[in-house]
């Protein structure tokens, strides 16, 4: 399968500062997707990018499909205790499969 | 993750055991796929099931492995004579028809621990 490259690995961030991730791969993505894994649980769509060069928002997220069609990267703004999980990249490989990042764990100090 | 409901949520077994976890895709929904992950890892896809048919199994170990998605009843991951490097989150996701990835609705996985 594809290689997604996810970065960084692992965060701390003070509530309140904004938090930027990326992920990169050797192939091109017709779409890129966003994830948020919370301890115990399964993933959750956060974000959806459908197109080269797209600018989505959902709240306090952004994300970018990049014009590459190769990266995206993920911003929460204003971080708080309950941003705390794993956030996963994944990029739809062909109607149905789905290539994921190893994930970026975010903590953060009150 | 309302909606897809896998159990056990937990599943410890001895090396050499059978494994059986077990997937309820979300109403409506006849597409299920299965992920597997490795601690510190990403999901990577094993296989894609509807309704009585492996779509695509490419991502499932030849050996062992197997699954099933019945006309009644929860899809079946079945792993034989468990090794511990079995041991990871298993993942069910279901879907619409017609939707892909994007309609994914993840369950909140069977944890397998081989001793």
């Amino acid at each position: 399968g594809q290689q997604l490259n996810q970065s960084p690995q692992s965060m701390f961030i003070q509530e309140g500062e904004d938090v930027s991730m990326n992920c990169t791969s050797s192939s091109i993505f017709n779409t890129w997707l966003w994830y948020k894994q919370d301890p115990g649980e399964g993933p959750v769509l956060l974000i959806a990018l459908y197109k080269a060069g797209e600018l989505t928002s959902n709240g306090r997220l952004t994300a970018q499909f990049g014009i590459t069609r190769k990266d995206s990267f993920l911003n929460i703004s204003a971080s708080i205790p309950s941003d705390v999980g794993i956030y996963f990249c994944a990029g739809r490989s062909n109607d149905y499969k789905l290539s994921f990042g190893a994930g970026t764990t975010v903590t953060v100090r009150a | 993750n309302a909606g897809v409901m896998q159990n056990p949520r937990h599943l410890v077994r001895r090396r050499g055991q059978e494994a059986r976890l077990r997937c309820s895709p979300m109403k409506g929904h006849s597409h299920v796929y299965w992920y597997r992950q490795l601690p510190e890892e990403g999901l990577k896809f094993m296989v894609y099931l509807q309704k009585e048919n492996i779509i695509d199994e490419s991502g499932m170990p030849k050996e062992r492995f197997s699954a099933e998605f019945p006309k009644e009843g929860p899809s079946i991951l079945r792993i034989q004579q468990v090794v511990r490097g079995d041991s990871a989150a298993y993942f069910c996701a279901s879907s619409p028809p017609g939707t892909g990835p994007n309609g994914y609705t993840f369950g909140s996985g069977t944890r397998l621990t081989v001793v």
